[in-house]
């Protein structure tokens, strides 16, 4: 049973960049068919979807964020991690990490972890 | 960029049938994924690829898919259904992931 655990600084300062880590505990991040992805949810909004990487390193990114977002794995870590750049007050959001295998499907999500609170302001 | 059309909202008596749809130009070439988010929690995963269930998901949850739109279908709900459910699915090339906007589910 894999468990997803993020971490990272809960405030940020406008026009920094936001780096979030995902620790994968329960199975090695590099073994299987796994999507490693980012989901962000703004206080009484509806989810986002940021961006995925799978095992094989390929990364997709939601367009409107792309231009600022890049993924990565750690595998000696076992762990992956999203930077956001140039983040304003309007990135302040919940951000969840979240994985899923291709057993359900390319883009579902069958582990999440718990969500962390994410603040832009100076 | 591509959206998933939700209503914002479904009422629904204990014991009735809830019907939640969601709407996407894509969504006959890319599967839907249904969630459910209770205040406070992470979304878990309640259908996968249109009308599959994962385990653990009471039989009262099921998903079904025609044309343009996919509907998540609670029979019997029960109190503890109350949430808030979103679809999700990809764009027409499957390169990006998007949610629709989420539909309040209140049981009366």
């Amino acid at each position: 049973q894999v468990q997803l655990q993020e971490s990272g600084p809960g405030l940020v300062k406008p026009s920094q960049t936001l780096s979030l880590t995902c620790t994968v505990s329960g199975g090695s991040i590099s073994s299987g068919s796994y999507y490693w992805s980012w989901i962000r949810q703004p206080a009484g909004k509806g989810l986002e979807w940021i961006g995925r990487i799978y095992t094989s390193g390929s990364t997709n990114y939601n367009p409107s964020l792309k231009s600022r977002v890049t993924i990565s794995v750690d595998t000696s870590k076992n762990q992956f991690s999203l930077k956001l750049s140039s983040v304003t007050a309007a990135d302040t959001a919940v951000y969840y990490c979240a994985s899923g295998t291709t057993t359900v499907g390319s883009f579902g999500l069958d582990y999440w972890g718990q969500g962390t609170l994410v603040t832009v302001s100076s | 960029s591509y959206e998933l059309t939700q209503p914002p909202s479904v009422s629904v008596s204990p014991g009735q049938t809830a019907r939640i749809t969601c709407s996407g130009d894509a969504l006959p070439k890319q599967y839907a994924y249904w969630y459910q988010q209770k205040p406070g929690q992470a979304p878990v995963l309640v259908i996968y690829k249109d009308s599959e269930r994962p385990s653990g998901i009471p039989e009262r949850f099921s998903g079904s898919s025609s044309g343009t739109t996919v509907t998540l279908t609670i029979s019997g709900v029960q109190a503890e259904d109350e949430a808030d459910y979103y679809c999700q699915s990809a764009d027409s090339s499957g390169t990006y992931g998007v949610f629709g906007g989420g539909t309040k589910l209140t049981v009366l």
